[in-house]
């Protein structure tokens, strides 16, 4: 069946660096945009990057701000996301989802991943 | 950017009841919203797409309505399985997020 499998996170400093990982199997993942969401501990969710079914776009929520990049890898079938520059702020699980559709970040998330812990903290 | 307000913040009902939850959206997001369950610990789980479709597998008693700028997620029946946090998405941009409802049994 679909499924997204995350990988990754842990803890690190402010100002410390982390990526998180998520590998897709049971649907044709080089055919799909895909997602990466967080939801801080006790908040609501907050939509953080999108990347195209063949990696030639990429878009980034503005809090952002140059210090994450995200990436796949078809031929593997796995999605990362680089996680740079770390503030308390950024604490949260991140979530790979797989969008409706491929082209662009106006999507809904019909497939999540099981949601990666990142802790900021000194 | 639309801003999406879910209300009310919590939900108490009886199992059997009906829940009628609302998100409504500060601009017209048309009918680009789709609704998530989040039960704890767990990963959102897809319900209802473009206002008012169900997802595979998600049962009759869920149903989405609306159009624009108001929007409701009905349980006509509601099960105790159904306990979590329901959040509302627009996709006519950038996706955002209502803050969620949490619906809970008496």
């Amino acid at each position: 069946q679909e499924q997204l499998v995350q990988s990754g996170g842990g803890v690190v400093q402010p100002g410390g660096s982390l990526r998180v990982s998520c590998e897709a199997s049971g649907f044709a993942f080089s055919s799909f945009g895909m997602h990466w969401v967080r939801q801080a501990p006790g908040r609501g969710l907050e939509w953080v990057a999108f990347i195209r079914y063949d990696g030639t776009n990429k878009y980034y929520g503005d809090f952002v701000e140059g210090r994450f990049t995200m990436s796949r890898d078809n031929s593997k079938n796995t999605l990362h996301l680089q996680l740079n520059s770390l503030r308390v702020e950024d604490t949260a699980v991140y979530y790979c989802a797989k969008g409706f559709g491929g082209y662009d970040m106006r999507d809904y998330f019909d497939l999540w991943g099981q949601g990666t812990a990142v802790n900021v903290s000194s | 950017e639309s801003v999406l307000t879910q209300s009310p913040a919590t939900l108490s009902l009886s199992p059997g009841e009906r829940a009628t939850l609302s998100c409504r959206a500060s601009q017209s997001v048309s009918s680009y919203l789709a609704w998530y369950q989040q039960k704890p610990g767990r990963a959102p789980r897809l319900l209802i797409y473009d206002a008012s479709k169900r997802a595979t597998g998600i049962p009759a008693r869920f149903s989405g309505g609306g159009s624009g700028t108001d929007f409701t997620l009905t349980i006509s029946s509601l099960d105790p399985e159904d306990v979590g946090v329901y959040f509302c998405q627009q996709y006519t941009r950038w996706p955002t997020f209502g803050g969620g409802t949490k619906v809970e049994i008496k």
